[in-house]
């Protein structure tokens, strides 16, 4: 089946560092990918989407200067946070389609980020 | 503004019970609606998902009914375990786009 690898599960780092987070599509090309946000105890918020070879498309109220997001290929997207500050922590979670536009095929296994 | 909306927030159920989570939307123009599981600390998994021209979809112990006139849509989990015990969001798209998730519900199975 189709696996999304994210990379790192967890990351601490100091406040006004930039933190990148990988996400890779293992088995197929993902023309699509999706990043969100996950904050304890509430549902998944779409933060942009991006498809390969193109810029990305930010949600409204989303920083694009402050998460800068990279889909260079079609197995690989990398989300980095610039600037990190504690409330950018959070868990961010990508999710990689093999057609583009579809939203839901699978989700990496997200990555904690602690800003401190 | 949620275009999902879910319920119940929690809901406990002993062993071998069902678990019925409900999900609402106004976008007719949605035409798929997937379920997903999520455990503590783990990215969300598809667990089903439905299309409008069908009512009802079964896998496993997992049920999807959908009432289009209702614009409407729930998940029954049935004879329920422990190991279900984690949270389910429904989700609905256009076009197979991004997704629109509920808010999700805590489901914990009493052994």
């Amino acid at each position: 089946g189709a696996v999304v690898s994210q990379h790192p599960s967890r990351v601490i780092c100091k406040s006004g560092t930039s933190v990148k987070i990988e996400c890779r599509s293992l088995d197929f090309q993902a023309t699509t990918m999706f990043w969100y946000r996950q904050f304890p105890k509430q549902s998944l918020m779409l933060m942009a989407t991006s498809n390969e070879g193109s810029k990305a498309t930010y949600e409204q109220g989303v920083e694009k200067d402050k998460f800068l997001i990279n889909h260079a290929s079609l197995t690989l997207s990398t989300l980095t946070v610039t600037s990190a500050h504690p409330e950018d922590s959070s868990f961010y979670i990508c999710s990689a389609s093999p057609r583009a536009g579809f939203g839901g095929y699978t989700f990496g296994s997200g990555t904690r980020l602690t800003v401190v | 503004q949620q275009q999902v909306k879910q319920s119940p927030q929690s809901l406990i159920v002993q062993k071998g019970g069902i678990s019925i989570i409900n999900c609402a939307y106004e976008n007719t123009a949605f035409d798929y609606f997937p379920w997903y599981q999520q455990f503590p600390g783990k990215g969300p998994a598809l667990l089903i998902a439905i299309r409008p021209d069908v009512s009802e979809k079964k896998e496993g112990r997992f049920t999807i009914s959908f009432n289009k006139s209702a614009k409407q849509f729930s998940l029954h989990i049935m004879d329920s375990q422990p190991g279900d015990s984690a949270t389910y969001f429904c989700a609905a798209s256009k076009n197979d786009y991004k997704l629109s998730f509920g808010a999700g519900t805590t489901v914990t199975v009493r052994a």
